[in-house]
């Protein structure tokens, strides 16, 4: 199946720096999703980003699909933006998301 | 909408007892999916339905584990006897078709 590995897995920032997050996966896909799992526990949407580039506010994704990798940038890191980030990708010729293994995010203050 | 809507938050239970955790999924959407999620495995795919369906159930750890689906905004999954290995945080997940899924908050079960 799908390999999907994300970059690097842990990463302590200071507030008010710049991060980019990288997913690497092994197989073409029609879509990737990003999300940011909260200190709580919730998997709340961030993109949804077969290919090109989507921005909302500081944060901001690009999926180049052809060479298999999708990125994702945080600027101006704030405290609340703790916590881990997943990229998923959907199995091939299935529908079920393959889950990367996370980006830890701290952001100190 | 109000999302997806999992219950309960928190499931402490005995080994050897039934536990069900329960999903309503958005409204409209067709697609169901069961995960679930430890410091070892990470978030692994349980089972997933299409339009009450179920597609692929290989990821149901064991027999002990089964899920339906008897309606577009309604799905269980129980797990008869738990065991402590079973503790983790279960999501449920629903998408509208191949388009974006959305998570729960989720259901986190421990085993004693």
């Amino acid at each position: 199946g799908i390999q999907v590995e994300q970059s690097p897995p842990d990463l302590i920032l200071q507030e008010g720096a710049n991060s980019t997050l990288r997913c690497n996966f092994s197989d073409s896909v029609n879509n990737l999703q990003w999300f940011h799992q909260n200190p709580w526990g919730q998997l709340i949407n961030l993109f949804y980003i077969p290919s090109g580039t989507k921005q909302n506010g500081r944060l901001s994704a690009t999926t180049v699909a052809t060479e298999r990798y999708s990125l994702l940038y945080i600027s101006s890191s704030q405290t609340t933006d703790s916590g881990v980030y997943f990229c998923a990708v959907p199995s091939k010729g299935a529908q079920k998301l393959v889950f990367g293994q996370g980006t830890r995010l701290t952001i100190n203050p | 909408d109000a999302g997806v809507i999992q219950s309960p938050r928190h499931e402490v239970t005995e080994m050897g007892q039934e536990v069900t955790l329960r999903c309503k999924p958005i409204s409209g959407h067709n697609s169901l999916f069961w995960y679930r999620q430890t410091m070892m495995r990470g978030l692994e795919l349980l089972i997933y339905f299409n339009n009450n369906v179920p597609i692929d159930d290989s990821g149901m750890p064991e027999d002990r584990f089964s899920a339906k689906m008897p309606n577009a905004s309604f799905s269980t999954l129980k797990i008869q006897p738990s065991e402590p290995r079973d503790s983790a945080v279960y999501f449920c997940a629903s998408s509208l078709r191949r388009s974006e899924a959305f998570f729960g908050q989720g259901t986190r079960l421990t085993v004693v």
